[in-house]
């Protein structure tokens, strides 16, 4: 299977939370990254947690680490149509710190 | 500080010709990694080069090759283009001593 696994699509109202999942297989992940694709853009850093933390708060961004279930999750608050974009979970481990991707979760943010 | 610049954005090629891409880092970055994302295989690792060595390589044949220059600039090159090359192209910097990769606006590439 895949190292890193996201559902496909996530649809959610304009204003309400937007939780997106991901799970990765390596348990020496050093780092867990989201990234954010906007349409014919590249991939921008939204965030990244430390294989070591459980939770890190970014203005309306909130990841949580569950390492022993290797799961990872992005909450995005009070979510706006400008957050419509696919969004990737990654992982690296130490030393050459080539991430491993996800295939991306597309989230649409309707009125 | 500018960011990671790729050139060109955009380019139609027919199979068998080859095409150079390239990718300027950010202004100290001294690593630089190429992807290949397409609809159908997501995102994969191509290539990564540190001081104008390959350091790390993904699972591509040898049509796929890269080289950086003394100013971290990097080019990579597909020889004989197929169909299944068409994808969007995309670079990231790393800065020495860290671990987040900041990525180009990608080149488009269409192989007809």
């Amino acid at each position: 299977g895949e190292d890193v696994e996201q559902s496909l699509f996530l649809s959610v109202r304009e204003g309400d939370s937007s939780v997106i999942n991901c799970t990765y297989t390596d348990s020496s992940s050093t780092y867990l990254y989201w990234y954010k694709q906007e349409p014919g853009a590249g991939l921008q850093l939204l965030t990244y947690i430390f294989s070591n933390m459980d939770m890190k708060q970014d203005q309306r961004l909130t990841v949580l680490l569950n390492k022993k279930d290797k799961h990872l999750s992005l909450r995005i608050a009070d979510t706006q149509t400008g957050d419509s974009a696919i969004y990737f979970c990654a992982e690296s481990r130490g030393g050459s710190y080539i991430p491993t991707f996800g295939r991306g979760t597309s989230l649409i943010v309707h009125p | 500080k500018a960011g990671v610049t790729q050139t060109p954005r955009y380019l139609i090629k027919t199979r068998g010709q080859q095409v150079t891409l390239s990718c300027s880092p950010i202004s100290g970055h001294r690593s630089v990694s190429w992807y290949q994302q397409t609809p159908g295989q997501g995102l994969q690792f191509l290539f990564e080069y540190f001081s104008e060595t390959q350091r790390n390589k993904g699972n591509f044949p040898g049509r796929f090759s890269g080289r950086q220059f003394s100013n971290s600039r990097s080019e990579m090159n597909v020889s004989t283009l197929e169909l299944g090359d068409s994808a969007l192209y995309l670079c990231a910097s790393i800065r020495s001593g860290g671990h987040e990769q900041f990525f180009g606006p990608g080149t488009r590439l269409t192989v007809l």
